[in-house]
């Protein structure tokens, strides 16, 4: 049972356009969604993270837009740049309850950026 | 800056021998956790532990046990490993309930 899911394995973008990540979560309990970064041989990264309280939280080139209606979040880069090139990990977790920070992960996106 | 480091980046082990992979964080951090990575699967709990002597099973934990006698140090158990355990083993910690989790930079462990 995939609690979070990440249906796109791969996504190529043209260096400085727009990277579209997308998540979809299942588990109604779920209320704190992160994104993280990982490149081979490295373990992954925090990137950026949401609270669904929020329908939107931005980092310099990073966004993250979260639905729940639709259960579903996206993470925007822009501009895309080389140096993105890595998979990126939606992941999840139920904050306000007693899963001890403990993060269900989705499948992960290989995202490559070309120059 | 947190550290979470494992002790080994490569391990080859035969089918039946019995596995340690340890981790050790230098943030004082309550809460640690195992996580395998396997492609198309992502990354899924094995264990993870709120504090010293006290463990969790996490969504796969068949297999495998843990250890935590030190507040700083995860211990990973495979008691008698099997082919299906080859994969990259991460390990991560973090401080309070929902902040992001700190990994370290991976075990790949292959089993023959």
């Amino acid at each position: 049972d995939q609690q979070v899911k990440q249906n796109s394995p791969s996504l190529s973008v043209q260096e400085g356009r727009i990277s579209i990540l997308n998540c979809d979560y299942t588990n109604s309990m779920f209320d704190y969604f992160l994104w993280y970064k990982k490149y081979p041989a490295e373990g992954p990264t925090f990137l950026i993270s949401i609270s669904s309280i929020k329908d939107k939280n931005e980092d310099g080139r990073f966004t993250v837009f979260l639905n729940k209606s639709a259960k579903h979040l996206s993470l925007h880069i822009v501009p895309s740049q080389p140096g993105d090139s890595a998979v990126y990990f939606c992941a999840a977790t139920d904050a306000g309850g007693t899963s001890y920070g403990k993060l269900t992960f989705g499948q992960g996106t290989i995202l490559t950026v070309h120059p | 800056d947190v550290k979470v480091t494992q002790s080994s980046r490569y391990l080859v082990k035969r089918t039946g021998e019995k596995v340690f992979l340890e981790c050790v964080q230098d943030m004082d951090h309550e809460n640690m956790f195992w996580y395998r990575q396997d492609p198309g699967l992502g990354l899924r709990l094995i264990y993870f532990s709120y504090d010293v002597k006290m463990k969790e099973k996490g969504d796969i934990p068949e297999g495998y046990s843990v250890s935590r006698e030190k507040k700083e140090r995860f211990s990973l158990i495979l008691e008698s490993a099997s082919t299906n355990q080859t994969s990259m083993y991460l390990c991560a910690s973090s401080s309070i309930r929902g902040s992001p989790l700190h990994f370290g930079n991976g075990t790949r462990l292959t089993v023959t």
